[in-house]
């Protein structure tokens, strides 16, 4: 099992869609989780952290479930400007800190 | 607040050339982290330091390339010779501890040849 896997999508929305994003870890030890965001041909940058009680940000809101390894990421009435990859970030095993999944891209259309 | 630098934005070059990356961590973070990512394997971590020495550089595809950490400061990723399938962008990060949030520069998108 791959240390982090989510759906590459594209998922494509309409303007006001809610859409959702899963990620699968695999690092049951796992302590900190992270949703990144990737525009094209930039850099990567924090969302948000993941507690283990979920939390929420505006129309961003993100979850944890321990007990089926997955954590999510909901976004609400989706604009344009949400359009990037989104990028799920966990625990590795071994030496290694943080893990990134391969994103998820969506694309949000007028 | 300068966040991390990196340079060359920019690399085209020639197959069997030496290529030097070069990355500026955050002020103050005891992490750094090199990247490299392509469309088929996504954010592949490469090597990563705290305060300075290496820790895991299990990633670092074969001999051909090194990293080196001088300062806390600067960071150096050294791809020599360099070959085509090297061709990806290159991204350094860094963070206060291992498993905070990381980083990251702009990138260097390299090309070789």
């Amino acid at each position: 099992r791959k240390e982090v896997e989510q759906d590459p999508g594209p998922f494509n929305v309409p303007e006001g869609a809610t859409v959702a994003f899963n990620c699968t870890y695999s690092n049951s030890a796992s302590q900190s989780f992270f949703w990144y965001r990737q525009d094209c041909r930039k850099e990567p940058k924090l969302l948000m952290s993941v507690y283990s009680s979920g939390n929420e940000d505006g129309r961003f809101t993100a979850q944890l479930n321990r007990a089926s390894q997955y954590i999510s990421l909901l976004i609400r009435d989706s604009k344009l400007s949400d359009s990037a990859t989104y990028l799920c970030v966990a625990p590795g095993s071994g030496n290694t800190p943080l893990v990134f999944g391969k994103g998820t891209r969506l694309s949000v259309i007028a | 607040d300068a966040g991390v630098i990196q340079s060359p934005r920019h690399e085209v070059t020639e197959m069997g050339q030496e290529v030097t990356l070069r990355c500026k961590p955050i002020s103050g973070h005891d992490y750094l982290f090199w990247y490299r990512q392509t469309m088929m394997r996504g954010l592949e971590l490469l090597i990563y330091f705290n305060n300075n020495v290496p820790i895991d550089d299990s990633g670092m595809p074969e001999d051909r390339f090194s990293a080196k950490m001088p300062n806390a400061s600067f960071s150096t990723l050294k791809i020599q010779p360099s070959e085509p399938r090297d061709s990806a962008v290159y991204f350094c990060a860094s963070s206060l501890l291992a498993f905070y949030e990381q980083y990251f520069g702009p990138g260097t998108r390299l090309t070789v040849t």
